[in-house]
């Protein structure tokens, strides 16, 4: 199993701030991907972000909108750049050590006024 | 990746066995079967994975039949701490996690 920390659980931000979202396992992993969770809704893939290559996005998410850094095998951070309403969520931190299953952070939800 | 269709939601009683069935019509020679489970305000856990033929843990069973064309994630005797989300995901090793609209099960007393 994987125990994984993600600061902030919550927050409100203002429209037009940058919010980074951090994410801390409590060991190694190769495959962490970040998720966004509308309330009442699927979770749908931002990007995957593996150590050692640079992050890869899914349709419809931009490197610009959303900047990731995964620094080592155990941190990753997201950031949610010049926030909207649109961007109130939940976003969510995953890691896998390969196979089908992933690991789960409790979430960070995110509010923008 | 194969597309998987679930039931929106379901009812059930304590007590009860609760099957959802997912269907992936076009499942891959490499795809793996795999379930989640989400509770509110919290991120899915992994409940079971299987190839073919049934699995069994400690929390469920999956049943997949010979042509893995559909899976039945089978919960005996539930309870209202099983009201949650139950996700199904078909996709090979190693791969990108990419979530359906799961189905909603509702445990009433």
């Amino acid at each position: 199993s994987a125990v994984i920390s993600q600061k902030p659980s919550r927050d409100i931000c203002q429209r037009g701030t940058s919010l980074t979202i951090q994410c801390q396992v409590d060991s190694q992993v190769t495959m962490m991907f970040w998720y966004r969770q509308q309330p009442g809704q699927s979770l749908t893939l931002i990007a995957t972000a593996n150590q050692g290559s640079e992050a890869t996005y899914e349709s419809g998410f931009v490197i610009d909108k959303f900047p990731i850094s995964r620094p080592n095998l155990t941190f990753s951070t997201l950031t949610v750049s010049n926030m909207s309403p649109e961007d109130s969520s939940i976003y969510l931190c995953s890691v896998s050590r390969g196979g089908t299953e992933a690991f789960f952070g409790q979430g960070t939800r995110l509010t923008v006024v | 990746l194969a597309k998987t269709t679930q039931p929106i939601s379901m009812d059930s009683y304590e007590g009860q066995e609760v099957n959802i069935t997912c269907s992936h019509n076009n499942i891959a020679t490499n795809d793996y079967i795999t379930w989640y489970q989400q509770f509110p305000s919290q991120g899915p856990r992994f409940i079971i994975q299987g190839y073919k033929t049934k699995v069994t843990n400690e929390v469920a069973s999956l049943f997949i039949p010979a042509d893995r064309k559909s899976s039945t994630l089978s919960l005996p005797r539930v309870s209202l701490s099983d009201t949650a989300v139950y996700y199904c995901l078909v996709l090979p090793y190693n791969n990108d996690m990419r979530f359906g609209a799961g189905t909603r099960l509702t445990v009433k007393p």
